[in-house]
């Protein structure tokens, strides 16, 4: 299965800043997938990008303060932009591998003071 | 809305004994389902998944059980260690509508000697 290095492991950001949070999977993947845990809540998908095309976003996240880059098949990046503490959570890149089988990144967790 | 609902948010279980998790769906279109375990700080990891065209799936001492009509499944640890103690999601997918995960809000399993 993939191994996906995400940084950063976690980071406290003033409010109005953006952060920008990386993902790097050891091989390539089409399906890559960001997710959003906020406290005692379920993961809850923000977008999905695939490679070549523009990213998806669900009902609630737009492209505006979730900007979501995906050059190639092994990397991409999540921007949260004009943060405010409402943000603060647990952010998570996920891929779906080549064996039907999705693998996550260790997770991001931000707090906005 | 909530599409995967795991209604109990901890399990207490005593070592050796069996542990059952259980989990509902409402969307009928899911057709792929999947156990992954959490620990403080780290990413999920994949444990268990079934497929809608099976009703049991086993892989050493965990069992994940699918009752399509009750939409329902469940995840058994037999005989349940120490080291499982940790927070179980379980999730969905519908494979012909992109494949991203649908998560539950988690079950906090404490397996006590």
């Amino acid at each position: 299965s993939a191994v996906i290095s995400q940084k950063p492991s976690r980071d406290i950001c003033q409010r109005g800043t953006s952060l920008t949070i990386q993902c790097q999977v050891d091989s390539q993947v089409t399906m890559m997938f960001w997710y959003r845990q906020q406290p005692g809540q379920s993961l809850t998908l923000i977008a999905t990008a695939n490679q070549g095309s523009e990213a998806t976003y669900e009902s609630g996240f737009v492209i505006d303060k979730f900007p979501i880059s995906r050059p190639n098949l092994t990397f991409s990046t999540l921007t949260v932009s004009n943060m405010s503490p409402e943000d603060s959570s647990i952010y998570l890149c996920s891929v779906l591998t080549g064996s039907g089988g999705y693998t996550f990144g260790s997770g991001t967790r931000l707090t906005v003071v | 809305d909530q599409q995967v609902k795991q209604n109990s948010p901890s399990l207490s279980v005593q070592e050796g004994r069996i542990s059952i998790l259980n989990c509902d769906y409402t969307n009928s279109m899911f057709d792929y389902f999947l156990w992954y375990k959490k620990y403080p700080a780290e990413g999920p990891t994949f444990l268990i998944s079934i497929s809608s065209i099976k009703d049991k799936n086993e892989d050493g001492r965990f069992t994940v059980f699918l009752n399509k009509s009750a939409k329902h499944l469940s995840l058994h640890i037999v005989p349940s260690q120490p080291g499982d103690s940790a927070v179980y999601f379980c999730a969905a997918a519908d494979s012909n509508s992109g494949y991203a995960l649908n998560f539950g809000k988690g079950t906090s399993l404490l397996v006590t000697p």
